[in-house]
């Protein structure tokens, strides 16, 4: 398809349990970004790939977070050791360029039980 | 502390008006703005996007206006459809926090027939 692509789509996990979120950009577009949502909240930014470099991590919210795009295409988002807190929504982003409008996959929803 | 506000969680207008949304925001480094729609089940969809160096952009039915000095901005959407109804964030950028998107919470836009 042309959209950005996220799968699953659901995951339910046990606490403690690793998961790993995949992301498919628009092709061609070198930018990626992966947002975190929690219920009733606006996305928030977690890190920024551009091409397979990974060019911003402050948004991550502890070393259990680990982001790659290792040939700066798809992107995995994994979180180790998951805690309920972690239940949100996941959305990846991709966009041509940096600071242009960000094309928003339908996200992966994250539930620890 | 939210940089991005979006004081009415929710609005409802009728089929034909005019909807108008608004956002307030506290970072006057904040240079690029956007506006994302979100129905349900999916990922955000932009909408448009206002440069600080202009204070109107229009896109068919949908205007955005911003007013630096009172650091606001908003969506006007005539006239308003059924199809409209949907989720809003307002996002702002600036090249100080790099690419990230900052979002608000949103507001839930209610169109009637």
């Amino acid at each position: 398809g042309a959209g950005v692509s996220q799968s699953p789509r659901y995951k339910v996990a046990k606490r403690g349990q690793d998961v790993a979120l995949r992301c498919d950009p628009i092709s061609g577009h070198v930018s990626l970004f992966w947002y975190q949502q929690a219920l009733g909240q606006g996305p928030e930014f977690l890190t920024y790939f551009q091409n397979e470099a990974q060019l911003d991590k402050s948004g991550l919210p502890s070393d259990r977070f680990f982001a790659e795009r290792p040939e700066g295409s798809v992107s995995t988002l994994k979180i180790q050791r998951t805690q309920q807190e972690d239940s949100a929504v996941y959305l990846c982003a991709s966009s041509l360029v940096a600071r242009q409008g960000q094309y928003f996959g339908a996200g992966t929803r994250l539930s620890v039980l | 502390d939210q940089q991005v506000k979006q004081n009415s969680p929710s609005l409802s207008v009728q089929e034909g008006r005019i909807s108008i949304l608004n956002c307030d925001y506290t970072n006057s480094m904040f240079d690029y703005f956007l506006w994302y729609k979100k129905y349900p089940a999916e990922g955000p969809t932009f909408l448009i996007s206002i440069s600080s160096i202009k204070d109107k952009n229009e896109d068919g039915r949908f205007t955005v206006f911003l007013n630096k000095s009172a650091k606001h901005l908003s969506l006007h959407i005539v006239p308003s459809q059924p199809g409209d109804s949907a989720v809003y964030f307002c996002a702002a950028s600036s090249i100080q926090a790099g690419t990230a998107l900052i979002f608000g919470k949103g507001t839930t836009l209610s169109v009637s027939s």
